[in-house]
């Protein structure tokens, strides 16, 4: 059974600082998609990473996909109130349909 | 706004009792699916119709089922509720089948709660 383990499952920091999440599996994934769920909303997804390596930007947010395809990260440079939310990991396990990891919930406080 | 809409938005029922939610995917979509956020167990998937056929199936009890209409909203019933069933409930719809190859776009929830 491949399943996502995210890292750390809370975090509490100031506005203005850097933080990096982290999303691990012992699987190889053809692709890997990260979400942020702000409270009462659905998840939204915010990038999918398919090249083993591969490094995207989204404004302050910094997604890489590990080398081995098996592990990825999330780094946000300079946090914002409005980063506050769960961050998900997600792959598609061939059946068409997403898994998710537990989440890291992070707080930005002002 | 994802575009997909859900309700209801909130609701309370009792140990036993059966309900219905409602999902109606963004227009031009065919494939709804279906998921459960709890605390414990996070955000699960239970269910995927493509274009009124079920496609797939997670971890759904057989006390859940699901159907999609000719005019593709969907409803997730719920019956002989449990406590444990109380959740968040997604519904997601995405343009084709390939899971994470076209994006799914997510509803706003419906929070259950059985008392």
């Amino acid at each position: 059974t491949q399943l996502l383990e995210q890292s750390p499952q809370f975090l509490s920091i100031q506005e203005g600082e850097n933080l990096t999440v982290y999303c691990n599996s012992s699987s190889v994934f053809s692709s890997l998609q990260w979400y942020r769920q702000e409270p009462g909303e659905g998840p939204v997804l915010l990038v999918t990473v398919v090249t083993g390596g591969e490094v995207k930007k989204l404004k302050r947010l910094t997604f890489q996909f590990g080398d081995a395809r098996k592990d990825s990260s999330l780094h946000i440079t300079a946090a914002q109130t409005g980063d506050t939310g769960l961050y998900l990991c997600a792959f598609d396990p061939g059946r068409r349909a997403l898994t998710f990891g537990s989440g890291t919930r992070l707080q930005v406080q002002p | 706004d994802s575009g997909v809409t859900q309700t209801p938005k909130h609701l309370i029922t009792a140990t036993g009792q059966r309900v219905t939610l409602r999902c109606s995917p963004r227009s031009g979509d065919l494939s709804v699916y279906w998921y459960q956020q709890s605390l414990d167990q996070g955000l699960q998937f239970l269910i995927h119709y493509y274009n009124g056929e079920e496609r797939a199936k997670g971890n759904i009890l057989e006390r859940f089922s699901a159907q999609q209409f000719p005019d593709l909203h969907s409803e997730l019933n719920l019956s002989s509720l449990e406590l444990g069933d109380s959740a968040l409930y997604f519904c997601a719809s995405s343009v084709g089948l390939a899971g994470a190859r076209y994006e799914q776009y997510f509803g706003p929830g419906t929070r259950l709660t059985v008392t």
